[in-house]
């Protein structure tokens, strides 16, 4: 099993949608990433948490210790919005981990 | 804000050469940095975290003798693919950690092996 699971792994939304991507993890963590790949590779950091929410522009981020869980949303979704976001965790003893991603695709 | 430039961004490398990526923590001092792989619609792996002045910590199954880290300096640290295959051909990407937690990504390397 994973240390890092997303859900879902691909997501399609119409302009305007409101979105979630989700990312569960299973090992004591000090921080965790929600990062943004674009097609050519180039990953941006969005948000880095280690408790509470967190809000930049139309996304925010929240992370719930207790129940290892973390959630990515992105109101008002544009088509730019495309791209992989993949969930990063870090851990003291296992160091960065990293979900398999989630493809998201925005339709105008 | 804080940057972090790898270069080169794209490389060709006959198979059985050596090539150097290097990884620049821009404003910011960089105790640690990592390197990271990423196969086509894979995820990123972390092959190794390298520390200033001291040798890296590799991740279990990458090879310490083919990808070679060293982090002399506090704003800069190299990743050596030696004797270079077509299988080594993938996207590495370093990330370097600020004071506490903050971690910044460079932009990525495409190594092609030919």
């Amino acid at each position: 099993k994973n240390e890092v699971e997303q859900s879902p792994q691909n997501l399609t939304a119409q302009e305007g949608e409101f979105i979630t991507i989700n990312c569960s993890y299973s090992v004591g963590i000090s921080a965790l990433h929600w990062l943004q790949q674009h097609p050519g590779g180039g990953i941006v950091s969005l948000f880095m948490l280690s408790s509470g929410k967190k809000k930049h522009g139309r996304l925010i981020a929240t992370i719930n210790i207790q129940e290892k869980h973390s959630s990515l949303h992105i109101t008002a979704s544009h088509p730019r919005d495309s791209a992989v976001y993949i969930c990063a965790v870090r851990s003291v003893l296992t160091g960065m981990r990293f979900g398999a991603g989630t493809r998201l695709t925005v339709k105008p | 804000g804080a940057v972090v430039s790898q270069h080169p961004s794209r490389v060709i490398c006959k198979s059985g050469t050596s090539v150097k990526i290097e990884c620049r923590s821009l404003d910011f001092q960089a105790t640690t940095m990592f390197w990271y792989r990423q196969f086509p619609k894979q995820s990123l792996m972390l092959m190794a975290t390298s520390n200033e002045g001291s040798k890296a910590t590799y991740e279990q199954g990458v090879e310490k003798d083919k990808f070679l880290i060293n982090h002399a300096s506090l704003t800069l640290s190299t990743l050596t693919v030696t004797s270079a295959h077509p299988e080594d051909s993938s996207f590495y990407i370093c990330s370097a950690r600020q004071s506490g937690n903050t971690i910044y990504f460079g932009e990525g390397s495409w190594l092609t092996v030919v």
